[in-house]
């Protein structure tokens, strides 16, 4: 089956600092999810890549999924305390849903 | 914008006590998933349905837990009994041509 490594598992960086978070899939991927969660709280989306060298932004948020489709990247811009939580990648394997292993981000202020 | 809904949003509980946690999906999405998430994981899938019918629960504990989705709309899950290592997230999720939504979550806590 499928799996999703995500790196690093978790990361602290100072506030104004840019930071890339890597989600690499054993097979290849199809549509590739990033979510954001706030400690003890749902998951929030943000965005979805499905095309290879695929590359969407939101705010200072970008996200890659690379030409080979096994490999998404996303990179935050100017890291802000907003930007700390839990980071997911998340695909679609055969009927199933699932979820990297998570990247705790901690922005110092 | 269209949402999951889920209720509660919290829910404390005795072990060895009931506890049950409704998810409406997104109209006309016709999956559902339902998954726990234990704190500092990440989600794990407990049951997937298509319309009112199960696709996959291979990893629902089904000694204690129960899952249903009677007219294909929202869904139930309950644990009976519940125990202290049930304490996670509860996430529910839908989907529709390949869009998923999840829900705001239900938190148990299960002293």
């Amino acid at each position: 089956s499928q799996e999703l490594e995500q790196s690093p598992q978790s990361l602290i960086v100072q506030e104004g600092k840019n930071l890339t978070i890597n989600c690499t899939s054993s097979k290849t991927l199809y549509g590739l999810y990033w979510y954001k969660q706030k400690y003890g709280e749902g998951l929030i989306f943000l965005m979805m890549l499905q095309k290879g060298g695929e590359e969407k932004s939101h705010e200072k948020i970008t996200a890659k999924l690379d030409e080979k489709k096994q490999q998404s990247s996303l990179h935050i811009t100017a890291s802000q305390p907003s930007h700390a939580g839990i980071y997911l990648c998340g695909a679609v394997d055969l009927y199933k849903y699932i979820f990297g292993t998570g990247t705790r981000l901690k922005v110092l202020a | 914008e269209a949402e999951v809904a889920q209720s509660p949003r919290y829910k404390i509980t005795e072990k060895s006590q009931a506890v049950a946690f409704w998810c409406d999906p997104i109209s006309g999405h016709a999956t559902l998933y339902w998954y726990r998430q234990i704190l500092g994981q990440g989600p794990e899938l407990l049951v997937q349905f298509q319309d009112e019918s199960v696709v996959d629960d291979s990893q629902l504990p089904k000694d204690r837990f129960s899952a249903e989705r009677l007219k294909g709309v929202d869904s139930t899950l309950k644990i009976q009994p519940a125990e202290l290592g049930d304490s996670a997230m509860y996430l529910c999720a839908s989907s529709f041509r390949g869009g998923y939504t999840f829900g705001s979550g239900t938190r148990l806590t299960v002293v």
